[in-house]
């Protein structure tokens, strides 16, 4: 089984819908990433989690919004769907002991379509 | 920031071939790292380096911290090597551990038969 999981791994919506992003880990990780990857611009993060109390802003954060409901969940929320927000978005996680080489396990993907 | 820039973006090569892939990033970091990214979207991380060198059966990936460059090198490439090789830097966040990596655009390879 999978370490990092996301669901869904495929969605297409339409403009203005809310929509959810899901990321589960069984790795034990306490630190949790949002990014989202474009062509020609690469990824991107959007938000990160150093536990369940502790949210930060990444660099393109406007627009999104997370959750971080349990130590092993950690939920992207597109509140109102734009196109510019199609692309494809990775969840990873890293372990606190990894310090300062951060090594990051990534989930499969979300490929978002938004119409 | 950190700006991470990547060369090539693309590059087609020979079964056999030697393939490097060079990475450069503007300010200090605490790791560099490569990823592989195949058809389809996963990423895997290949190398975690903070200096020198380490090297995986075929790749082998360098660092020169003074120059803030990297390179990451194919022998013998093979057509399973074709992927997506994306550079990345972690830097300490002011909180005492690290903030999510910054990426560079990454390099395109593909090895023909």
């Amino acid at each position: 089984d999978a370490d990092v999981t996301q669901t869904p791994r495929n969605r297409i919506t339409k403009t203005g819908k809310r929509i959810m992003l899901e990321c589960s880990q069984t790795k034990g990780h306490d630190r949790m990433y949002w990014y989202r990857q474009d062509p020609g611009l690469g990824l991107r993060l959007i938000y990160y989690s150093f536990d369940v109390k502790d949210i930060n802003k990444g660099e393109i954060s406007d627009g999104y919004s997370v959750s971080r409901q349990a130590q092993a969940k950690f939920s992207l929320s597109l509140e109102s769907a734009i196109p510019n927000q199609t692309a494809l978005y990775f969840c990873a996680t890293s372990d606190v002991l990894a310090d300062s080489y951060n090594e990051q396990f990534f989930g499969p993907g979300t490929r978002l379509t938004v119409l | 920031k950190n700006e991470v820039e990547q060369s090539p973006q693309n590059l087609t090569a020979q079964e056999g071939e030697f393939i490097t892939i060079n990475c450069s990033y503007s300010v200090g970091i605490s790791a560099l790292h490569w990823l592989q990214q195949h058809p389809g979207g996963g990423i895997v991380s290949l190398f975690m380096l903070s200096s020198g060198k380490k090297k995986h059966g075929r790749l082998i990936a360098t660092i020169n911290i003074q120059e803030k460059h990297s390179s990451l090198h194919i022998t013998a490439s093979h057509p399973r090597d074709s992927a997506v090789y994306i550079c990345a830097v972690s830097v300490r966040g002011s909180g005492g551990g690290a903030d999510g990596l910054t990426f560079g655009k990454g390099t395109h390879l593909i090895i023909q038969p």
